[in-house]
């Protein structure tokens, strides 16, 4: 148990529809980390977020967007959802925003859009 | 292309064998380097981390990195069923905080 924690484990749900997903770090970890995992394309970092701002972007899609709380925990909202964003969805926390060495993966949410 | 590359297998070995499992990648502002596990059904999990170029062993696992080729590798010898999952290679640039993943090699350990 990595101690992160990710809610929920699975959703499905119809295309043009939005959903969001949370995560909460480990205890002490101020940075939040989403990937997104398929079939195809592996494991793409979408978004990082430290201590409530966003740090850096990646292969994040406009209809994607992400936040984190005062408490750390961490939301990705998704929307006007396509079967393409069918996927298992990662967070991942580091105690600070500048290192890669430890990124601990909740068990992720799995994204079923019909 | 990629900036990751990693062959998806899969792989499919008698326990005990020595298992060789590799990556590649065109970036040459990689400098972080690192091994993960995935069960099925769980999220990755980290099993060795290197800096650079050069050889970490940790138990049955060693991790190479050569920058020069541009190619890290993971070796696990004496291969449990335990060690069937997929292994994923990662790496980061410095400065940068996301990791760039390889798309996997599924491994399976027969008894």
């Amino acid at each position: 148990d990595s101690g992160v924690t990710q809610t929920p484990k699975h959703l499905i749900t119809a295309t043009g529809q939005r959903v969001t997903l949370r995560c909460s770090p480990r205890s002490g970890d101020l940075s939040v980390y989403w990937y997104q995992q398929s079939l195809d394309q592996g494991l793409q970092f979408l978004i990082q977020y430290y201590n409530g701002e966003e740090r850096a972007k990646g292969n994040i899609l406009e209809r994607f967007s992400a936040q984190q709380f005062p408490d750390l925990h961490s939301e990705l909202n998704l929307s006007s959802l396509e079967l393409g964003d069918s996927a298992l969805y990662f967070c991942a926390s580091t105690q600070l925003g500048d290192r890669t060495d430890t990124q601990y993966f909740g068990p992720g949410t799995r994204l079923t859009v019909l | 292309q990629k900036e990751v590359e990693q062959d998806p297998g899969p792989l499919s070995v008698p326990e005990g064998a020595i298992v060789s499992l590799n990556c590649t990648y065109s970036n040459s502002a990689f400098q972080y380097f690192m091994w993960y596990r995935q069960y099925s059904r769980k999220g990755p999990e980290l099993l060795m981390y290197t800096y650079s170029s050069g050889n970490k062993e940790d138990g049955r696992f060693t991790a190479q990195v050569d920058k020069s080729s541009k190619y890290i590798s993971l070796f696990i010898r004496d291969s449990q069923p335990s060690d069937s999952a997929t292994y994923l290679c990662a790496m980061s640039k410095p400065g940068a905080n996301n990791l760039f993943f390889g798309t996997g090699t599924r491994l399976t350990v027969i008894p």
